[in-house]
C-alpha cells in the first residue's frame, strides 16, 4: 500500500538555523499538509496545499513557515530561523479530498 | 468555529474490558467529516475511520464501533474487548468538506487509552 514517507525522522537544529523537512505524498493524491504536534499536545493544523499553491494556513504558519514542492513529487516545510518552540513532531498528510493520510513524522528539536 | 471536544485525558482498562472514547465536536457546516486516529507508543497516526455528516449509520469493524448521533454531535468509539495492544492515544477529528473537499483536519486534545494486562 502506499504510504506517505517522510525524512528525516528526527532532526536536531541549533536555534536559529534553518531547517527543512521532506516528504514524499502519495503520487495520485492532490491535497498536502503540514501538521505540528508538541510533545504530550494535540495535533495542530499549520497548512494546506492544492493546485501548486497556499489553500489555506494557521496562525501558527507565519513568516518564518514556507511550503513547496519543487519537483512534483517532494513536498517541503521550511522553517527559516527556528525557535525552541518549534519543537515538535511534524507531520505530512497527503490525500484525494478525505481520509488524509500521514506520514510517520519528522522529530524536530531546536537546541 | 469548528471545535473538537475529548473530555477523557485518559482511562485505564484491564484487558478484556470493553471501553468507550467520547468525542463532541463543534461545526457550523451541514457538510463535514469525522474522523479517528491512532497514535500508538511510536508516534505514527494511524486512521480508523471516517463518517461524512449525511451518513448516521453506526459502524463496525472488528472490536471497533462508532456511535455517530447528530442530535448530540457526538461520535464515540468503543473497543470491545480490549488488548494490551490498543494501548495508545486516540484522536477524533473534524473537517468541513469546504468546496475542494481537502479541509483541514481539526482535532481533538486526545485520550490515552492505557489497556493492563
Amino acid at each position: 500500500e502506499p504510504e506517505v514517507t517522510q525524512t528525516p525522522s528526527h532532526q536536531v537544529t541549533q536555534m536559529g538555523q534553518e531547517v527543512i523537512l521532506r516528504c514524499v505524498p502519495i503520487s495520485n493524491h492532490l491535497y498536502f499538509y503540514w501538521y505540528r504536534q508538541i510533545l504530550g499536545q494535540k495535533v495542530e493544523f499549520l497548512v494546506s496545499f492544492y493546485n501548486n499553491e497556499i489553500s489555506e494556513k494557521s496562525e501558527i504558519f507565519d513568516d518564518q513557515f514556507s511550503v513547496e514542492r519543487p519537483d512534483g513529487s517532494n513536498f517541503t516545510l521550511k522553517i527559516r530561523s527556528t525557535k525552541l518552540e518549534d519543537s515538535a513532531m511534524y507531520f505530512c498528510a497527503s490525500g484525494r479530498g478525505q481520509p488524509q493520510h500521514f506520514g510517520d513524522g519528522t522529530r524536530l528539536s531546536i537546541l | 468555529a469548528q471545535k473538537v471536544t475529548q473530555a477523557q485525558t485518559e482511562i485505564s482498562v484491564v484487558e478484556k474490558e470493553d471501553v468507550t472514547l467520547d468525542c463532541v465536536y463543534e461545526t457550523r457546516d451541514t457538510t463535514y467529516y469525522l474522523f479517528w486516529y491512532k497514535q500508538p507508543p511510536s508516534g505514527e497516526l494511524v486512521f480508523l475511520i471516517r463518517r461524512n455528516s449525511f451518513d448516521e449509520q453506526n459502524e463496525i469493524s472488528g472490536r471497533y464501533s462508532w456511535n455517530f448521533q447528530k442530535s448530540t454531535s457526538s461520535f464515540n468509539f468503543t473497543i470491545t474487548a480490549s488488548q494490551v495492544v490498543d494501548s495508545a492515544v486516540y484522536f477524533c477529528a473534524l473537517s468541513e468538506a469546504g468546496h475542494n473537499q481537502g479541509g483541514k483536519l481539526i482535532f481533538g486534545q486526545g485520550t490515552e487509552l492505557s489497556v493492563k494486562p
